[in-house]
């Protein structure tokens, strides 16, 4: 089965860190997403990227939080500086075609705690 | 904006019916799915409704009203591994190459299914 790749699947980091996570999406998949999903605010939007391009970030913290795309099989989000707020399940999610029957696919998760 | 409403808990008795529902305000509107999430895991898509109606997907069974601005997830025969998070989600874009496209979840409804 095909499948959405993320790594760290978990990550402790001290407040002030930069964290990284990585995401390959599914071969082919030309649209990617990046969600936060914590008890308080269920599964938030944070950017997502078609064809590589981001179309939407503004979900985002932006003046911590960034998320690129360097190549096809290959999506970022990094937080710098991380800070407590920030603890939360990140995923990553592909899609091929929207708007139709696909769904979209998500990788398992980074679960990120910082103290 | 976007708002999704949907029951916060259900608790069914493992061979029953249970019907999960969701009501959806939204600024456009281009399908409603549903995603499964079990403790710990990645959310996972069940199906999708463009069209009102009723889908098909063996025990699982998804509508739609859009004049109603109303969905719901039906799953018969219920088992214990039936037990997880569901969640209804709307897309607000069109799959092109410019427009948004983002999917906005609800804040899950969480099925239990007791013996």
């Amino acid at each position: 089965d095909a499948r959405v790749t993320q790594t760290p699947r978990h990550k402790v980091t001290e407040m002030g860190q930069e964290v990284t996570m990585r995401c390959q999406p599914i071969l082919g998949h030309n649209t990617v997403f990046w969600y936060r999903q914590t008890m308080m605010q269920g599964l938030e939007l944070l950017a997502y990227f078609r064809n590589r391009a981001p179309l939407d970030d503004s979900g985002m913290p932006k003046d911590r939080f960034s998320a690129e795309m360097p190549d096809a099989t290959l999506a970022t989000l990094k937080i710098q500086p991380s800070e407590p707020r920030d603890s939360a399940v990140y995923f990553c999610a592909s899609a091929l075609r929207t708007g139709k029957s696909d769904g979209y696919t998500f990788g398992s998760g980074t679960r990120l705690t910082v103290v | 904006g976007q708002s999704l409403e949907q029951p916060s808990e259900v608790t069914a008795v493992e061979g029953a019916i249970v019907q999960i529902n969701c009501t959806y305000q939204t600024s456009g509107f281009y399908g409603l799915s549903w995603y499964q999430q079990h403790d710990g895991g990645a959310p996972t898509f069940l199906s999708y409704n463009a069209l009102d109606g009723l889908e098909e997907t063996g025990r699982f069974s998804s509508f739609l009203s859009r004049s109603d601005s109303y969905g719901y997830l039906l799953l018969q025969e219920l088992q214990m591994k039936d037990s997880a998070s569901y969640f209804c989600a709307v897309r607000d874009g069109r799959d092109d190459q410019t427009g948004a496209n983002n999917l906005f979840f609800g804040t899950g409804t969480r099925l239990t299914v007791i013996p």
